[in-house]
């Protein structure tokens, strides 16, 4: 099992340009996640997928857009990319069952994007 | 507002315990209190977690405050590949899934 994987690994755009994020999780979990971490900040929820067919915004969703082409890929879009988008960007997935005792996260290696 | 309060850094000698402090005021009866840990150029990883009664597994312990306000993960024998940015979170069921609401994170530094 590969777990969660996302391409690319690093990005490097001017502003304006466009590109997206992929994230793919071969755990047969219903839940898919996508997060932004910038230094001192922790990570902070852009979208995610409590399941196949639905995508709700997070705590910074504005400029982004998400796709959950299916049950094991989730990606992320920048349409006009801006130098506050420079960050670490994670993929994650879960089982979900809302409020379930065990339900736990797991993260692909993160893509390094800079917006120049 | 953060869900999740801790201090910023932490320091420990090798070989000795560590209890890693965070305060959840605002908890709800169904909330989960999980911890990751973050080591450099990776994504997280889960640690531990938890509803009310204190856990234990192979890496650590959780113990949990009585009112759920706060818990603190101890690590019973720091080793140098125990140094991290440790992350208290939040599991929240929303909808059919759950919201995992990250601090700011405890960056632990061991001592040799």
């Amino acid at each position: 099992n590969a777990g969660v994987t996302q391409t690319p690994k690093f990005q490097v755009l001017k502003t304006g340009q466009s590109m997206t994020l992929q994230c793919a999780q071969d755990m047969n979990h219903n839940s898919m996640y996508w997060y932004r971490q910038d230094p001192g900040m922790g990570l902070r929820l852009i979208y995610y997928s409590a399941s196949e067919g639905t995508t709700d915004k997070g705590e910074v969703p504005n400029g982004y857009n998400v796709s959950r082409l299916n049950k094991r890929e989730f990606s992320l879009r920048l349409e006009s990319a801006a130098p506050s988008q420079t960050s670490v960007y994670f993929c994650a997935s879960s089982e979900a069952v809302a409020g379930g005792p065990t339900d736990t996260q797991y993260f692909g290696p993160g893509t390094r994007l800079t917006v120049l | 507002d953060a869900k999740t309060t801790q201090p910023n850094s932490m320091e420990s000698n090798e070989e000795e315990p560590v209890h890693l402090p965070c305060n959840h005021s605002t908890i709800s009866g169904t909330d989960y209190i999980h911890w990751y840990r973050q080591l450099p150029s990776q994504g997280p990883e889960y640690v531990i977690h938890g509803l009310t009664s204190n856990v234990n597994n192979r890496m650590a312990s959780l113990a949990i405050a009585e009112d759920r306000k706060s818990s603190t993960l101890i690590l019973h024998r720091a080793t140098l590949r125990d140094a991290a940015v440790y992350y208290c979170i939040l599991r929240v069921p929303v909808g059919t899934g759950n919201q995992f609401y990250f601090g700011t994170g405890t960056s632990l530094t061991v001592i040799p």
